[in-house]
């Protein structure tokens, strides 16, 4: 079945470091994929998405481009703030029938100024 | 606009008990998730309606279950309560073939003694 694959956390950066999180997916056809952050204590929000083949999402300063070649969707980010810390979940919405969500795990973000 | 929100916060039940949780959809949305978030993991799929009928269903067993009304609310109904059990749960709603653009609740924490 359909499914999402993170890197392991934690990951811990200074402040104005450079961010990437790598994300990979196996899915049937060509599936929507996504990036939610979890703040401490919240529920999930979009950060930014895509929903084709070479497609960048973009949002705050974090970016994600949509390779289909590598089946992946890695989330970067120049230059972290302390207010970035939280958890990072890829997911991708899945082809036909309901609009379902499949998450990876979730990658815990800590930024130190 | 009002955004989705979840009741109660937090909720202690006892295993073999009943619980049901609710959720009130964003303004226009017409289609509903439910997610089930254990400690340290992401979110897995429990179902999700669309105009009152379920329209896609996870691997959880029949003792969950739900309701969508009218209004696009939705009510979570999980039976003879289990130690597992115990988790945050989520609602997101969306606008059905809205690319999967789903937007969520701030979650019920659930734990099951």
């Amino acid at each position: 079945g359909d499914s999402v694959t993170q890197m392991e956390g934690p990951v811990t950066l200074s402040e104005e470091a450079f961010l990437t999180i790598n994300c990979t997916y196996t899915a049937t056809g060509y599936p929507s994929l996504f990036w939610y952050v979890q703040y401490p204590g919240e529920g999930l929000q979009l950060l930014l998405k895509a929903t084709k083949a070479d497609d960048k999402g973009s949002n705050k300063g974090f970016e994600a481009t949509y390779r289909k070649e590598t089946t992946s969707f890695h989330l970067e980010k120049g230059s972290v703030q302390v207010s970035d810390s939280a958890v990072y979940f890829c997911a991708l919405r899945t082809q036909g029938g309901s609009e379902k969500l499949v998450f990876g795990k979730g990658t815990k973000l800590t930024v130190n100024p | 606009e009002t955004g989705v929100t979840q009741s109660p916060t937090h909720l202690i039940k006892t295993r073999g008990q009943q619980v049901t949780l609710r959720c009130s959809s964003q303004s226009g949305h017409n289609t509903v998730s439910w997610y089930q978030q254990a400690l340290g993991q992401g979110p897995q799929f429990i179902f999700q309606y669309y105009r009152e009928e379920e329209n896609g269903r996870g691997n959880f067993p029949p003792r969950f279950s739900g309701l969508q009304f009218p209004n696009y609310s939705s009510e979570l109904n999980v039976n003879a309560l289990e130690l597992d059990d115990s988790a945050l749960y989520l609602c997101a709603s969306s606008l059905r073939d809205s690319m999967g653009e789903q937007y969520f609740g701030p979650g019920t924490r659930l734990t099951v003694t």
